[in-house]
């Protein structure tokens, strides 16, 4: 069936550096794929999305672009803040039941 | 802004005992879902709906049953609690289902523990 795979955690880095959390699928066809972030406590947000080859979604310094070829989505940011504390989610649309699919996520902490 | 608003957030269960987890959004959107969270691992689709009225099951349903009397409400039951359904529920909606390109909105979930 569809799946997600995500790299391991916890990712621990210091302000400033910079990241990466990998995340490759298999899905029928080209679906959207989004990343979910969860602060502690909290429910999911959305991070940002990407609904076609090549597009790049973005949003507050983070980035991931639609690989058709490769099937991946890899989140990155150049310079992490203690805030960016949180687990993050790759999902991609591929249920069975047309639902997002999710990953187990990739706890990541940033020191000061 | 309410968004996805879930009750309780928090809710200890012994063995047996029923209860329902509360949905509700103010977004107006037709499709709405439930998700269980397990530690360390990602989301499972319970159940979800497409309008009021109509529902169907997801990935692991066992042991849970929904309604959709509105378009705004979406409750989860619980008739036997089993220490296995200790998880943390989430509630989603979203204005277009199956591979669209809308994302789905999430509630703060509810953290459920059977004992």
């Amino acid at each position: 069936g569809n799946s997600v795979t995500q790299m391991e955690g916890p990712v621990t880095l210091s302000e400033e550096a910079f990241l990466t959390i990998n995340c490759t699928y298999t899905a029928t066809g080209y679906p959207s794929l989004f990343w979910y972030v969860q602060y502690p406590g909290e429910g999911l947000q959305l991070l940002l999305k990407a609904t076609k080859a090549d597009d790049k979604g973005s949003n507050k310094g983070f980035e991931a672009t639609y690989r058709k070829e490769t099937t991946s989505f890899h989140l990155e940011k150049g310079s992490v803040q203690v805030s960016d504390s949180a687990v993050y989610f790759c999902a991609p649309y591929g249920g069975s039941q047309g639902n997002l699919i999710f990953g187990k996520g990739t706890k990541l902490s940033v020191k000061p | 802004n309410a968004g996805v608003t879930q009750t309780p957030k928090f809710r200890i269960l012994k063995i047996g005992q029923s209860m329902t987890l509360q949905c509700t959004q103010d977004m107006n959107h037709n499709y709405m879902y439930w998700y269980r969270q397990d530690p360390g691992m990602g989301l499972k689709l319970i159940y979800y709906s497409v309008g009021a009225g109509i529902t169907d099951k997801g990935e692991v349903p066992n042991g849970y049953n929904v309604s959709r009397s509105t378009t705004e409400d979406f409750p989860l039951r619980l008739e036997l609690a089993a220490p296995s359904q200790t998880s943390v529920y989430f509630c989603a909606s979203s204005t277009q289902g199956a591979y669209s390109n809308q994302p789905q909105h999430f509630g703060d979930g509810t953290r459920l523990s059977i004992l």
